[in-house]
């Protein structure tokens, strides 16, 4: 079981639409999770960065943690072509250290 | 202002010749960190560097990578005797302290042939 997973897609969904990306990690003890964007060729870009229980907007996303489920997703309204790229998850296991771990990230493409 | 910055953005290099790839973090940050990308792998850490701190080297794949940090600022990531499988994107990152958010740099795309 790989420690952080994320179904690799491609997400299609069109325009205008939620794109509902999600990740799940293995170490209970996990303290930070961020949301990192790639486009093709480039370099990861932070997104989002959540650290407690429940919901974090910011314009178009939302990023939404369960501890309990050990699960943490990233919303994104109204879909723009734009947004097609790979969004990759990544996790902390402690505050004590910087390793971020990340899954192998998910292909989203929205479609005009 | 300034992002991270790394040097050269592409590296062609022989089986066998050693590379130094530079990196040159956001000011203030702390916190600096090195990955590599490569199709199939992921992301995967590689080393990191805290203030004055040890650097944490649990990422490295072998003794023929070595990385290190002058003055706490500009960091270089050392691979000898180079290998294929050595081929990837080597990416750096800063933050202003551990457990912050992460910025990452372009990346160097390193091939070796």
């Amino acid at each position: 079981q790989k420690e952080v997973e994320q179904n690799s897609g491609p997400l299609s969904v069109p325009e205008g639409a939620i794109a509902s990306l999600n990740c799940t990690y293995s170490d209970r003890g996990s303290q930070s999770f961020f949301w990192y964007r790639q486009y093709s060729g480039k370099s990861p870009e932070l997104i989002m960065s959540i650290y407690s229980n429940g919901d974090k907007e910011d314009g178009r996303f939302t990023a939404q943690l369960n501890k309990a489920s050990q699960y943490v997703s990233l919303l994104i309204r109204d879909s723009q072509p734009s947004d097609s790229a790979t969004y990759l998850c990544a996790v902390t296991r402690s505050s004590n250290t910087g390793k971020l771990i990340f899954g192998q990230g998910t292909t989203l493409q929205v479609k005009p | 202002g300034a992002g991270v910055s790394q040097s050269p953005s592409n590296k062609v290099t022989e089986k066998g010749k050693d590379v130094e790839l530079r990196c040159d973090p956001i000011s203030g940050h702390t916190a600096l960190y090195w990955y590599r990308q490569s199709l199939g792998q992921g992301l995967e850490f590689l080393i990191y560097f805290q203030g004055n701190s040890a650097p944490d080297k649990s990422g490295l794949p072998s003794d023929r990578f070595s990385a290190e940090r002058t003055g706490g600022s500009v960091s270089t990531l050392t691979i000898q005797r180079t290998q294929q499988e050595d081929s990837a994107v080597y990416l750096c990152a800063s933050s202003l302290s551990l457990a912050h958010e992460q910025y990452f740099g372009p990346g160097t795309r390193l091939t070796v042939t």
